[in-house]
């Protein structure tokens, strides 16, 4: 069973741009949530989404946003880029939503992104 | 806010030995707890899932246990190899995963 699968793995941006980050989950898994990991603010949680429909927010800026298709793949798209949003953004997926006590989450490999 | 704290940041240990890995929470209003493993540029993989109602779960040489009403978490390695060196994360489930920031674990051989 192929696990959850994150493109493109690593990317580099100027300040100013924008990008896009996909996502395709776990075959059958319906939730796709996304992270940003960096030193300095470890692992936090960017938004969920379960069945085409953002489900959570974490407390980023609009500049963050979101969208899933109907086959559950997932993008995120960063506007304007900062230097500050240069990270490992991890994608995870899930059967059930976050909002259930039986759920695993299993993450991909991520997308190094770089802002310069 | 719930707010998660591991303890130690980093360890240490020959190989062989057993070690515990400490997580704590502030908010017990959880749905779940969530061990992970993070190797080097790496994403992360599950290791243990504990439920709000369940009080430890094992898998092979590691050992998690929960207890809710205090907040805290352990993870118990037996045993252990040089393989098992990477960062190991807890997660506490409020509706979204909150991570801690990890416990760094070299194993020498």
């Amino acid at each position: 069973k192929a696990g959850v699968t994150q493109t493109p793995r690593y990317l580099i941006k100027t300040r100013g741009q924008q990008v896009t980050l996909s996502c395709s989950p776990i075959s059958g898994h319906r939730s796709v949530s996304w992270y940003q990991q960096t030193p300095g603010q470890g692992l936090q949680f960017l938004f969920e989404y379960f069945s085409e429909t953002q489900r959570n927010k974490g407390n980023f800026p609009g500049r963050f946003s979101g969208r899933q298709f109907s086959n559950s793949r997932s993008e995120m798209n960063v506007s304007t880029l900062e230097l500050g949003d240069s990270a490992l953004y991890l994608c995870a997926s899930s059967v059930l939503t976050g909002a259930s006590s039986g759920n695993t989450i299993y993450f991909g490999e991520g997308s190094w992104l770089t802002v310069v | 806010k719930q707010e998660v704290t591991q303890i130690p940041a980093a360890l240490s240990v020959p190989e062989g030995e057993n070690l515990v890995l400490n997580c704590s929470f502030t908010d017990s209003a959880i749905y779940n707890l969530q061990w992970f493993r993070q190797d080097p540029g790496k994403g992360l993989t599950s290791l243990l899932l504990i439920q709000s109602s369940q009080r430890e779960q094992t898998s092979g040489r590691l050992n998690a246990s929960l207890d809710k009403s205090s907040g805290r978490s352990t993870l118990y390695i037996a045993a252990s190899q040089p393989g098992d060196s990477a960062t190991y994360l807890c997660a506490v489930n409020n509706n979204d995963m909150r991570f801690g920031a990890g416990t760094r674990l070299t194993v020498k051989p």
